[in-house]
């Protein structure tokens, strides 16, 4: 366990439904990122939040994604009218600027949207 | 493009054995190059992690070894065990300089299996 925590950890939905995903990051750490892994592929960075301020997004994350992070602490992913191609698990990781670099995983959120 | 390429894709080793999975990428701005483990229905853990100014560390049975001239790195574990079956990513982020590019782009995953 590292300290990263998601709810739920899986989440069935039909297609069009809208879902919310949340994210507890390790309480010291300033940075959080959200990336989505597909079966047999690595992990794709989404976005990336320092604090409150979302300062990178990718181009995967098309407009029916949002992504905040109020107050800096813990973080939501909302995936509006979910496509069957939204199924994955998305991560979320959190880091400490004055560490460095290291990312820790939570265990993720599985989506399958039928 | 994919930025960083892995293999091989799936690994068998025998318990005692050497287990070796390679690296290589294309960004030369990349600066920070870590290894993580994923087991079944659990998140990424980082295993080791190396900057491009050293071309050897080594924790317990866990060694990486960086090429930069080549643009390469691989992770090699010692006695392997059945325990250290998982699925193992490489991934690299950078730079650091400008304080922004700390995403990680990951490969696409070896899955070793190690038979008792």
């Amino acid at each position: 366990d590292t300290g990263v925590s998601q709810n739920p950890r899986h989440k069935i939905t039909k297609r069009g439904q809208n879902v919310t995903f949340r994210c507890d990051p390790i309480s010291e750490h300033n940075r959080l990122y959200w990336y989505r892994q597909t079966l047999g592929q690595g992990p794709e960075f989404l976005t990336y939040f320092q604090n409150e301020a979302q300062l990178e997004k990718s181009r995967l994350l098309s407009d029916r994604f949002s992504a905040e992070r109020p107050k800096g602490s813990f973080s939501t992913l909302e995936i509006q009218r979910t496509e069957q191609g939204d199924s994955a698990m998305y991560l979320c990781a959190s880091s400490f600027r004055q560490k460095g670099e290291t990312q820790y995983f939570g265990p993720g959120t599985r989506l399958l949207v039928l | 493009q994919q930025q960083v390429k892995q293999s091989p894709q799936s690994l068998i080793v025998q318990k005692g054995g050497i287990s070796i999975i390679n690296c290589a990428y294309e960004n030369t701005a990349f600066d920070y190059f870590p290894w993580y483990q994923q087991f079944p229905g659990k998140g990424p853990a980082l295993l080791i992690a190396i900057r491009p100014d050293v071309s050897e560390k080594k924790e317990g049975r866990f060694t990486i070894s960086f090429n930069k001239s080549a643009k390469q790195f691989s992770l090699h574990i010692m006695d392997s065990q059945p325990g250290d079956s998982a699925t193992y990513f490489c991934a690299a982020s950078g730079p650091r300089s400008g304080g922004s590019n700390y995403k990680l782009t990951f490969g696409k995953g070896t899955l070793l299996t190690v038979n008792p």
